[in-house]
């Protein structure tokens, strides 16, 4: 079974763009979560999603925003780009969502803003 | 959220059993404890979780203590693929989302 998949896996942009992420869950995976790591804050959650709704949100400011596909595709966007927004974003899919249930990251992509 | 503490770091020699302990005082009654790990340049892995009862899989042991306040990570044999960051993390139901909250975490460095 193909793991989760994050594209780009790469990712340059310039402040004051936006960008858009998008994560592939692992076939029959309905859950998907997202973070970021930064070497300074290490990793944090951003969002959770299933079956197309938000089940929560991080400390994020209103500029990152995702959502979910009925296929349990997942994308997050970023807008007005800051610096500061450099970082791995990783995206993690779960069979169902529920504490008993472990999460299966995917590779991240690595966001550099200029 | 509920607060895991780990040593910051661990050596260990290959081919040799390593624990990773984890200190979770304030743990609740109905929190899993997750273990992941992160090795250089990748994602985070899950390795294992489990409630009240240890646990095993292919990867590892859990070793869950009677009061639940601590746990102890077992790799039976570590490897140089074991060197990584190991987070234990304590998932938690919080209105509708068990969202997993990584603290800092532990270097596990294995020597040949």
């Amino acid at each position: 079974k193909a793991g989760v998949t994050q594209t780009p896996r790469y990712l340059i942009k310039t402040r004051g763009q936006q960008v858009t992420l998008s994560c592939s869950p692992i076939s029959g995976h309905r859950s998907v979560s997202w973070y970021q790591q930064t070497p300074g804050q290490g990793l944090q959650f951003l969002f959770e999603y299933f079956s197309e709704t938000q089940r929560n949100k991080g400390n994020f400011p209103g500029r990152f925003s995702g959502r979910q596909f009925s296929n349990s595709r997942s994308e997050m966007n970023v807008s007005t780009l800051e610096l500061g927004d450099s970082a791995l974003y990783l995206c993690a899919s779960s069979l169902y969502l529920g504490q008993n249930y472990e999460q299966y990251f995917g590779p991240g992509t690595r966001l550099t803003v200029t | 959220d509920a607060k895991t503490t780990q040593p910051n770091s661990m050596e260990s020699n290959e081919e040799e059993p390593v624990h990773l302990p984890c200190n979770h005082s304030t743990i609740s009654g109905t929190d899993y404890i997750h273990w992941y790990r992160q090795l250089p340049s990748q994602g985070p892995e899950y390795v294992i979780h489990g409630l009240t009862s240890n646990v095993n899989n292919r990867m590892a042991s859990l070793a869950i203590a009677e009061d639940r306040k601590s746990s102890t990570l077992i790799l039976h044999r570590a490897t140089l693929r074991d060197a990584a960051v190991y987070y234990c993390i304590l998932r938690a139901y919080q209105g509708g989302s068990e969202k997993l909250v990584f603290g800092k975490g532990m270097k596990l460095t294995v020597n040949p």
